[in-house]
């Protein structure tokens, strides 16, 4: 089973749409990530957050943290074609005290 | 800071050939690195942790006498795919942690091998 369970698989949306993606499990984690990838490339860490129901905010991003501490979500308002990209949401839950990552969306934003 | 390297960016080899692939800490010291495999339209998968002056700890699955790892220095671990096949073909990825200040894996930005 997955720990991270992350929704939708896939998104492709309009510039100037918003979106919000999701990050879910049965766990409770004591800080959860969020990275963006794009095609090619390495994973870009662009948040952490470690505090039940903490918001934080990195431009038109904004990201939460269940008060539980289970899950969290992405929330991108109008969507720019720069935005396009897998993002993976991540905790550090494996057995060599690594990083365990979910599944991914892949967000497509069209001009 | 903490940047993490690969080299090279993306390499193509024969079958049966071996590859190697290289992973650095540019700016801090990493005792522990880890090697990620990243097929298409996929997640990124632990493959392997890398411990320097130690033997390497595979993940379930992983042959270890395939992806041979080095772990030599504090700021270089290397990859070698031995006698590569075409389902070798991926995305590698390869992070170092930080345990100095924070703590936290830092990626490189990734391999592409192609086995023909």
């Amino acid at each position: 089973t997955q720990l991270l369970e992350q929704s939708p698989q896939f998104l492709s949306i309009q510039e100037g749409e918003n979106l919000t993606v999701y990050c879910n499990s049965s766990s409770v984690f004591s800080s959860l990530q969020w990275y963006r990838q794009e095609p090619g490339e390495g994973p870009v860490l662009l948040v952490t957050v470690v505090t039940g129901g903490e918001v934080k905010k990195l431009k038109r991003l904004t990201f939460q943290f269940g008060d539980a501490r289970k899950d969290s979500s992405l929330h991108i308002t109008a969507a720019q074609p720069g935005d396009t990209g897998l993002y993976l949401c991540a905790v550090y839950g494996g057995s060599q005290g690594n990083l365990i990552f979910g599944k991914g969306t892949k967000l497509s934003v069209k001009p | 800071g903490a940047v993490v390297s690969q080299h090279p960016s993306w390499v193509i080899c024969k079958s049966g050939t071996s590859v190697k692939i290289e992973c650095r800490s540019l700016d801090f010291q990493a005792t522990t690195m880890f090697w990620y495999r990243q097929f298409p339209k996929q997640s990124l998968m632990l493959m392997a942790t890398s411990n320097e002056g130690s033997k390497a700890t595979y993940e379930q699955g992983v042959e270890k006498d395939k992806f041979l790892i080095n772990h030599a220095s504090l700021t270089l671990s290397t990859l070698t795919v031995t006698s590569a096949h075409p389902e070798d073909s991926s995305f590698y990825i390869c992070s170092a942690r930080e345990v100095v200040f924070t703590y936290e894996q830092y990626f490189g930005p990734g391999t592409r091998l192609t086995v023909t």
